[in-house]
């Protein structure tokens, strides 16, 4: 089935640094990928979505210089946490929408990567 | 798309069937229902979705009501790990993102 990828599955950093974390479709090319972010025991929530070659639409209320979106590739978005700060810590997934051959055109989620600011 | 609305917790016995409803009653005619789970720590899984007829998978059923104001995941032999929240989402296939509501938290015990 299809594949999306997280690297790294978890990052701890020091306050004021920043922080990438990558997305990969391994199946299928993704037009579109998304990131979510979740705190303990809540639900996702989506920040952005982005479309290949294009600048990322932020939901309203998420900081467009702070998540830094890029998805330059069909198979590749980054997101970046810049100057993070322990408010930022949280369980960050991606999800890309693509067709795998022969299959349904859907969307896919990553396993996600745990972001710790200290 | 279209708001969801799902008991926020739920327990079930290993080995009986896990039947988790949702309330969807602001559906539009192009709205698919879809239901992804999400076991602790990992990202979201999807299980099934479906117009207005019943389907049935490997994981699981999804039933609709002919109004396609509501609907029921099934799931048939519960098991420990099936423990997980269950998100119940309506959206286009074409639909542009995925919005997440609370979900049930299922609880499958031994």
């Amino acid at each position: 089935g299809a594949v999306v990828s997280q690297h790294p599955s978890w990052v701890i950093c020091k306050s004021g640094t920043s922080v990438k974390i990558e997305c990969r479709s391994l199946d299928f090319q993704a037009t579109t990928m998304f990131w979510y972010r979740q705190f303990p025991k809540q639900s996702l929530m989506l920040m952005a979505t982005s479309n290949e070659g294009s600048k990322a639409t932020y939901e309203q209320g998420v900081e467009k210089d702070k998540f830094l979106i890029n998805h330059a590739s069909l198979t590749l978005s980054t997101l970046t946490v810049t100057s993070a700060h322990p408010e930022d810590s949280s369980f960050y997934i991606c999800s890309a929408r693509g067709e795998l051959a022969g299959g349904p055109y859907e969307q896919y989620f990553g396993p996600g990567t745990r972001l710790t600011v200290t | 798309d279209a708001k969801t609305t799902q008991p926020p917790s739920m327990d079930c016995a290993e080995g009986r069937a896990a039947n988790l409803p949702c309330n969807h009653s602001t559906i539009s005619g192009n709205e698919y229902v879809y239901w992804y789970r999400q076991i602790h720590s990992q990202g979201p899984q999807y299980i099934i979705h479906g117009l207005k007829n019943n389907e049935t998978n490997e994981m699981a059923s999804l039933i609709i009501t002919e109004d396609r104001k509501s609907s029921t995941l099934i799931l048939p032999h519960a098991t420990l790990r099936d423990t997980a929240v269950y998100y119940c989402i309506v959206r286009n296939t074409g639909g542009f993102k995925t919005i997440f509501g609370a979900g049930t938290r299922l609880f499958v015990k031994a």
